[in-house]
């Protein structure tokens, strides 16, 4: 149980464009999901809090019009870099909040998404 | 504010010994405090948390880990490693009283050696 997807697992895409990545929790419902981003050999470092249903909240720092998070149901949150540029490539991991199963506020990881900006 | 400290970037044993990575946090009131390990290319597997109750804690593939509030600490163990423990190893936090959001400290490799 607790397993959340994201789609797609790699992206290449070139300077200019914009890329969606889509995070879903499998088996549970999130109101509740995180986006991060994680720098090679780096720990991870969280851009916003996606709440089903409302606006997300940035984190200081990250571009909110640069970075669009639409949390439109229970088991969905999407992330999508707008006109993506090189410096805009990194592993990108979502991760979901469980209501139940291991207790309150225990979040599970999807297996990232890495993104390559040419 | 809350933060977490994994003072090694690196920790190599032989396979059977015992495993140890160390975490220390910092957060104001009681913290909920969490392992999660990652390999190459992967997200991350939650491994054990701790909230309340029974100091230490026993989580999954054979890991626990011990809170030690005057310490500040929540290292985690296993009495014998498997070259397939080699890793990434994050300890987080957070606070009872926040929104959810973790802070993860930089992470500690693991290296088990057959």
């Amino acid at each position: 149980g607790a397993v959340v997807s994201q789609h797609p697992s790699w992206v290449i895409c070139k300077s200019g464009t914009s890329v969606k990545i889509e995070c879903r929790s499998l088996d549970f419902q999130a109101t509740t999901m995180f986006w991060y981003r994680q720098f090679p050999k780096q720990s991870l470092m969280l851009m916003a809090t996606s709440n089903e249903g409302s606006k997300a909240t940035y984190e200081q720092g990250v571009e909110k019009d640069k970075f669009l998070i639409n949390h439109a149901s229970l088991t969905l949150s999407t992330l999508t870099v707008t006109s993506a540029h090189p410096e805009d490539s990194s592993f990108y991991i979502c991760s979901a909040r469980a209501l139940t199963g291991q207790g309150p506020g225990t979040q599970y990881f999807g297996p990232g998404t890495r993104l390559l900006v040419l | 504010a809350q933060s977490v400290a994994q003072p090694e970037d690196q920790v190599n044993v032989a396979e059977g010994n015992p495993l140890t990575v160390k975490c220390t946090y910092s957060v104001s009131g009681n913290p909920y405090l969490f392992w999660y390990v990652q390999y190459p290319n992967r997200g991350l597997q939650f491994l054990l948390k701790y909230i309340t109750g029974d100091n230490l804690v026993k989580g999954s593939y054979g890991f626990e880990a011990e809170f030690n509030k005057s310490q500040t600490s929540f290292h985690l163990k296993k009495p014998s490693a498997l070259v397939s423990d080699s890793a990434l190893y994050f300890c987080a936090v957070r606070a009872l009283s926040n929104d959810y959001k973790l802070s993860f400290g930089a992470g500690t490799t693991v290296t088990v050696r057959a």
